[in-house]
């Protein structure tokens, strides 16, 4: 079964700083991947997907996602951190073959000023 | 076009009680699915309903059941509450069962077992 491992559960960045959060995946066949992030006493919100296509991934609010075989990685990346960016953010992954999304345990990201 | 609204926000039962949370879908989503999200964790997938039928199931036990209507909309009930039950139970509606649609999530129903 496919799974994703998030290294870090806190990150702490300064405003205007490059954002990294990083997600190993597992699975055994070519995978879905997902960054969702979740503000206080909301659900979540889809930042970006990888659905096969190209490997370098843009989503909302400048953030982007580069999917690496080789690592088997899908890290997270912003050039440069708001403080409107402060959230819990989770990886996720799933296949063509079936429905179940896995997420990981999240990383809080705090951003000071 | 609106998106997924879940009610109730807030909910405190007792333990052995039973409980039903209800989410409507985003217009013109036909898959919901229901997650559950302990505090400190991510979501963990308990179903999904495709078309009013059960489309997949993660590991849950049978005391956590399903519906969903025509209209789309959905019902999430849990039987024969634990402590270990509480959490924020997500539903998140899609266009298609395939994850690759990408999922829209309600705020949550916070649930609390005492």
């Amino acid at each position: 079964a496919q799974s994703v491992t998030q290294l870090g559960s806190h990150v702490s960045v300064s405003e205007g700083a490059l954002v990294l959060l990083r997600c190993n995946y597992s699975s055994s066949v070519p995978p879905y991947l997902f960054w969702y992030v979740q503000y206080p006493n909301q659900g979540l919100q889809l930042l970006l997907k990888y659905t096969s296509a190209a490997t370098l991934v843009k989503g909302i609010n400048d953030f982007e996602a580069e999917f690496k075989k080789s690592e088997t990685s899908f890290h997270l990346t912003k050039p440069s951190a708001h403080m409107s960016d402060a959230a819990e953010y989770f990886c996720a992954v799933s296949d063509s073959n079936n429905n179940d999304m896995r997420f990981g345990a999240g990383t809080r990201l705090t951003v000071k000023p | 076009e609106t998106g997924v609204t879940q009610s109730p926000t807030h909910l405190i039962k007792t333990r052995g009680q039973q409980v039903t949370l209800r989410c409507s879908s985003q217009s013109g989503h036909n898959t919901v699915s229901w997650y559950q999200q302990a505090l400190g964790q991510g979501p963990q997938f308990i179903f999904q309903y495709y078309r009013e039928e059960e489309n997949g199931r993660g590991n849950f036990p049978p005391r956590f059941s399903g519906l969903q209507f025509p209209n789309y909309s959905s019902e999430l009930n849990v039987n024969a509450l634990e402590l270990d039950d509480s959490a924020l139970y997500l539903c998140a509606s899609s266009l298609e069962s395939a994850t690759n649609y990408g999922y829209t999530f309600g705020s949550g129903t916070r649930l609390t077992v005492v």
